[in-house]
């Protein structure tokens, strides 16, 4: 049991480049979220998905977007990559309030 | 505007001794309370959790507060062990859950 996991661990992007960060949890839970984490903030969601086949804005959703795949799995994809995205992006999923998270991913765009 | 305040950033304790962390909210709509514990390079794990409808809850060593009329929580660790120092982030969720709000967290630093 892998509970969430994320890939890549880390990355470095150009301004303007595109890429996704995937997540997968094994937990056969309905609900899964993304955060970024940045130095002060805490963590801020950025988009979430209730259930499989649906997914709402969270608090910081520009310059992101995102598709659950299926129950197990939910990507972030960033289109076109900017500095101020350079940030610890979490994953996580709940069954009901407690949210588990995976490790994280590191990406610095330059 | 934060909803979710944890006005420390760091707190440092003695072995042995007690650690408390406060947490403070502005949205009297929020009706769950929960505290994460995160290590460098991992993500949060749950730590313990309140509702809105009680004023106490424990956990072997964690017990958390909450003061609803003063918009206030507190974790409380008795005793406090090395292998506490972490960063613990306060969240906060409204009704339905989805959309928690968590603080900027405390950097908790245990000295043997």
């Amino acid at each position: 049991n892998a509970g969430v996991t994320q890939t890549p661990k880390f990355q470095v992007l150009k301004t303007g480049q595109s890429m996704t960060l995937q997540c997968a949890q094994d937990m056969n839970h309905n609900s899964m979220y993304w955060y970024r984490q940045d130095p002060g903030m805490g963590l801020r969601l950025i988009y979430y998905s209730a259930s499989e086949g649906t997914t709402d804005k969270g608090e910081v959703p520009n310059g992101y977007n995102v598709s659950r795949l299926n129950k197990r799995e939910f990507s972030l994809r960033l289109e076109s990559a900017a500095p101020s995205q350079t940030s610890v992006y979490f994953c996580a999923s709940t069954p009901t309030d407690t949210q588990y998270f995976g490790p994280g991913t590191r990406l610095t765009v330059l | 505007d934060q909803q979710v305040k944890q006005n420390s950033p760091s707190l440092s304790v003695q072995e042995g001794r007690i650690s408390i962390l406060n947490c403070d909210y502005t949205n009297s709509m929020f009706d769950y309370f929960l505290w994460y514990k995160k290590y460098p390079a991992e993500g949060p794990t749950f730590l313990i959790s309140i509702s809105s409808i009680k004023d106490k809850n424990e956990d072997g060593r964690f017990t958390v507060f909450l003061n609803k009329s003063a918009k206030h929580l507190s974790l409380h660790i008795v005793p406090s062990q090395p292998g506490d120092s972490a960063v613990y982030f306060c969240a906060a969720s409204p009704p339905g859950g989805f959309k928690t709000i968590f603080g900027a967290g405390t950097r908790l630093f245990v000295k043997a």
